[in-house]
């Protein structure tokens, strides 16, 4: 049984720019979520998906979207990024909602 | 509000002895009150969790203590290890906002040999 994998796992941006971070859920679960974890933070919710479907959205920009495939891989977008967005971006697969969660190791995101 | 506290930030702890993590909440809710374990490096991992019509729930060297009415909850490691050293999140959910988490700022375990 595979985890969660995400790529890549480190990543440097300039202020302004587009990134996409992906996301492999583990086998057999087709649910979705990520957060966002600052340093010395928790996670922060940032949305889930469920069956390819945005299905719950927390206190995040519309800058920040995402995509679920029909394997129920993912992909998270942030736009014009901003120096705040530095961050450990961290995807977690479930099987059905709710249930519980199996978090990969993360994107170091750093925006310069 | 959807807020879960945490303290303390950081414990020292030496071997063999009890460390012991306390989180609060708001939101009456939340239904679901896990505890993830992360090291360097790495994702969350769940370690244990409990729901509030339990009051403790215990799985080897951790347990859970849960007070519905103050609306508290603490994760106790009993015979701690190095290897224990971690950073520890309490986190809350309510099966209606789906599988979304609210997590706790976190507590920087060290556990001295």
């Amino acid at each position: 049984e595979t985890g969660v994998t995400q790529s890549p796992t480190h990543l440097i941006k300039t202020r302004g720019q587009q990134v996409t971070l992906r996301c492999s859920s583990q086998s057999g679960h087709n649910t979705v979520s990520w957060y966002q974890q600052a340093l010395g933070q928790g996670p922060q919710f940032i949305f889930q998906y469920y069956r390819e479907e945005e299905n719950g959205r927390g206190n995040f920009p519309p800058r920040f979207s995402g995509l679920q495939f029909p394997n129920y891989s993912s992909e998270l977008n942030v736009n014009a990024l901003e120096l705040d967005d530095s961050a450990l971006y961290l995807c977690a697969s479930s099987l059905e909602v709710p249930g519980g969660y199996t978090f990969g190791s993360g994107t170091r995101l750093t925006v310069v | 509000q959807q807020q879960v506290k945490q303290s303390p930030q950081s414990l020292i702890v030496q071997k063999g002895g009890i460390s012991i993590i306390n989180c609060a909440y708001e939101n009456t809710a939340f239904d679901y009150f896990p505890w993830y374990q992360q090291f360097p490096g790495k994702g969350p991992a769940l370690l244990i969790a409990i729901r509030p019509d339990v009051s403790e729930k215990k799985e080897g060297r951790f347990t859970i203590s849960f007070n519905k009415s103050a609306k508290q909850f603490s994760l106790h490691i009993m015979d701690s290890q190095p290897g224990d050293s971690a950073t520890y999140f309490c986190a809350a959910r309510t099966e209606n906002a789906g599988n979304m988490l609210t997590f706790g700022g976190g507590t920087r375990l060290m556990v001295k040999p």
